[in-house]
C-alpha cells in the first residue's frame, strides 16, 4: 500500500524495557521526522532525517534513538522506556520540494506501566 | 528557535457558522511557510492549507481561509459555514525553508461544531 505506515498502532511496555516503533513509507521522501503528543504541548519533534544515514535531534531526544539505513525506514527506538514516554508517536515524511506537505502515519500510543 | 503560540486552548460553534482560530509565531527568518493541520477523534493529521510568507494573498480552500499578517506574525484560520466534521484539534505550524525543513507547532485549539 503506498503511504505512510506506522506500526504497532497501540503498545503497553513495562517500565525499562527496550521498545522499537516503525515507520515506513513508500514515496522516497528524504524528510522523515518523529513527534510525539502530549496534552498541552502540541506536537514535540525528537527526531529527524535528512536523508539515509542523514539523522539530527529534535527538541525532545533524550532517552530515544533513531536510525535510517534506508530511504524508506525510519525506526524510533526507547532504549529503556520510563513513564514520562507515555505519549502517542506520529511518523511524518516530506520530499525535498519546497512547497511539498509533510504526511504522518496513523500514530503509535505508547503506554509504558 | 521558532515559536508557534495558539492562544486559545478550546472553541465552540454553532453550525453554519464562522470561526477563527488564531495563530501567532516568532521568528527571525524571512523565508517560511505556515500551515494549519486538522486532527478528528481518528488522530489522522490532515493538512488544511498552507501559506507561503513570500506571497502577500491569503490562502484559501473553499471554506478555510486564513488572514496571514507578516508584520504582526499572526496567522489566523477562518472556517466558514462550519460543519459537523469540522469538529477536530487544530495545529499551527511552521517551517522554514532551507536546512532541516521541519515542522513547528503549536499546542492546538480543540474546535467542537455543535449542532
Amino acid at each position: 500500500d503506498a503511504g505512510i505506515t506506522q506500526s504497532p498502532r497501540y503498545k503497553i511496555t513495562e517500565t525499562g524495557r527496550q521498545v522499537t516503533l516503525m515507520c515506513h513509507q513508500t514515496w522516497s521522501h528524504s524528510y522523515m521526522f518523529w513527534y510525539r503528543q502530549d496534552l498541552g504541548h502540541g506536537l514535540r519533534l525528537i527526531y529527524y532525517s535528512a536523508a539515509a544515514d542523514i539523522t539530527d535531534k529534535g527538541e525532545v531526544p533524550d532517552g530515544y534513538v533513531v536510525s535510517r539505513s534506508k530511504t524508506e525506514n525510519f525506526p524510533l527506538t526507547l532504549e529503556s522506556a520510563t513513564r514520562s514516554q507515555t505519549s502517542v508517536y506520529f511518523c511524518a515524511s516530506r520530499g525535498v520540494w519546497e512547497n511539498t506537505e509533510a504526511f504522518f502515519g496513523q500514530g503509535t500510543r505508547l503506554t509504558v506501566v | 528557535a521558532q515559536t508557534v503560540t495558539q492562544s486559545q486552548p478550546e472553541m465552540s460553534v454553532q453550525e453554519a457558522e464562522t470561526v477563527t482560530l488564531s495563530c501567532t509565531y516568532d521568528t527571525s527568518e524571512n523565508n517560511y511557510y505556515l500551515f494549519w493541520y486538522k486532527q478528528p477523534p481518528s488522530r489522522q493529521m490532515i493538512l488544511v492549507i498552507r501559506q507561503e510568507a513570500y506571497k502577500q494573498q491569503n490562502a484559501t480552500e473553499n471554506r478555510f481561509s486564513v488572514n496571514f499578517q507578516k508584520a504582526a506574525k499572526s496567522f489566523s484560520l477562518k472556517i466558514s459555514d462550519s460543519q459537523l466534521g469540522d469538529t477536530a484539534m487544530y495545529f499551527c505550524a511552521f517551517m522554514k525553508l532551507g536546512g532541516s525543513e521541519k515542522l513547528v507547532f503549536g499546542k492546538g485549539t480543540k474546535l467542537t461544531v455543535n449542532p
